[in-house]
């Protein structure tokens, strides 16, 4: 089983709409949670960290459900800079020696 | 303010050809990674470091070696490079759980 699992999508959204992407984890007692992006061609980078409570950062929203294993990212207001693919990752920590594992990613394209 | 330097970016090898790919942070993070991506398939792990003189194998470490001699380095070595080694490659580094930096990325051909 992979450690991480994302939808690849893609999904092709108008401009204006709301887009959420969905991930599971297998390891339960993983400890820290990303959502990374990644433009074509480039390295990918931090888009925010997915905290127990839930968190918020503009039009992004991510949510962590511990008991389901599970990661969402919620997108509002969708703009054309927004296409790109959007990375789901986990660090398990502790003895592991810190490893982050990926998922394979999920494409969005915003449509004018 | 550099961060996570890779060289080179680009690389055409020969199958049998040899090379190292040098990655070099100036965060003074402790750990550090090498992924490579292909299509379909996400960033897997290839090997990693969690500290200077120390490296261990990740999910696919099979044809490659790794060295940190010096915490701000890691470098990645290929002996003998194998077309199933065209990929592109990233090197990444962090401060504990936090999040990981990455570099621009290294193209690597083989043919």
């Amino acid at each position: 089983r992979k450690e991480v699992e994302q939808d690849p999508g893609p999904f092709n959204v108008p401009e204006g709409a709301t887009v959420a992407f969905n991930c599971t984890y297998s390891n339960s007692a993983s400890q820290s949670f990303f959502w990374y992006r990644q433009d074509c061609r480039k390295e990918p980078k931090l888009l925010m960290s997915v905290y127990s409570s839930g968190n918020e950062d503009g039009r992004f929203t991510a949510q962590l459900n511990r008991a389901s294993q599970y990661i969402s990212l919620l997108i509002r207001d969708s703009k054309l800079s927004d296409s790109a693919t959007y990375l789901c990752v986990v660090n398990p920590g502790g003895i592991t020696g810190n490893q982050f594992y990926f998922g394979t990613g999920t494409s969005l394209t915003v449509i004018p | 303010n550099a961060g996570v330097t890779q060289t080179p970016k680009f690389r055409v090898l020969k199958t049998g050809q040899s090379m190292t790919l040098l990655c070099a942070q100036d965060m003074n993070h402790e750990y550090m990674y090498w992924y490579r991506q292909d299509p379909g398939m996400g960033l897997r792990l290839i090997h990693y470091s969690v500290g200077e003189g120390t490296t261990a194998k990740g999910e696919v470490p099979d044809g490659y070696n790794v060295s940190r001699l010096k915490k701000q380095n890691f470098l990645l070595g290929l002996e003998s490079a194998a077309p199933s080694q065209t990929s592109v490659y990233f090197c990444a580094s962090s401060y504990s759980r936090a999040e990981a930096f990455f570099g621009q990325g290294t193209r690597l051909t083989v043919v």
